[in-house]
């Protein structure tokens, strides 16, 4: 069974260029969820979807940042304009969501790492 | 706010010697727990969890964790690394109850063997 898709694997642009990921979750995975790795921390949340519907967006930075997970299946975050500081790993995340019952383990894509000039 | 710490940034060991990894955790009640390890250029693989009962889980790779309420801690343990155990670790929390919910990770400790 193929894991979780992201693409792609690695993106360089220049500051206020847009930029856009993308990414497909195990089948069946009702939710998914995008989470933000600066370098030497630990991912963080930024949005998590159950099917088409942001449940959590509390974490996404609104002025730039936009996600969307058409047909509830795959999803595409985007960045307009893109700023030095969102040089990091965009890690993509998949789970049964609450039909996975209290384990509910969430499978994680390779992540896109931006490097932005 | 819940959090979660890592005090160890990196954590040198000897191939064949026994490693312990330690996690704290800040949370108003007990919640869910989960270590994590992340090669490079891989994405974040479950090494296990612990939502209840015995407090000693096991998990893949020959690790194990040990969940102590009384310090809010749930340290990994390993009792020889091999070098392919070099990697990034994350402790994660969840709320319980929250199925769905996002995962709260710590800042990770580097793994580095020795020879």
């Amino acid at each position: 069974e193929a894991g979780v898709v992201q693409s792609p694997r690695y993106k360089i642009i220049e500051k206020k260029q847009p930029v856009a990921f993308w990414c497909n979750p195990i089948s069946g995975h009702n939710t998914l969820y995008w989470y933000l790795q600066n370098l030497g921390q630990g991912p963080e949340l930024l949005i998590r979807y159950e099917n088409e519907e942001a449940v959590d967006d509390s974490q996404l930075p609104k002025d730039r940042f936009s996600a969307e997970r058409l047909k509830g299946v795959d999803s595409t975050l985007k960045i307009q304009p893109a700023e030095l500081g969102d040089s990091a790993v965009y890690l993509c995340a998949s789970s049964l969501g609450l039909a996975g019952g209290p384990y509910n383990e969430q499978f994680f894509g390779p992540g896109t790492r931006l490097t932005v000039l | 706010a819940q959090s979660v710490t890592q005090p160890d940034i990196h954590i040198t060991v000897s191939e064949g010697a026994s490693l312990e990894l330690r996690c704290n955790y800040s949370y108003g009640a007990t919640p869910y727990l989960f270590w994590y390890v992340q090669s490079p250029g891989q994405g974040l693989q479950l090494l296990l969890k612990y939502f209840s009962g015995d407090t000693l889980v096991q998990g893949i790779k020959g690790f194990e964790a040990e969940f102590k309420r009384s310090q809010s801690s749930f340290n990994l343990r390993k009792p020889s690394v091999h070098w392919s155990d070099a990697a990034e670790y994350f402790c994660a929390v969840r709320r319980r109850g929250g199925g769905a919910d996002g995962l709260t990770f710590g800042k990770g400790t580097h793994l580095i063997i020795q020879p």
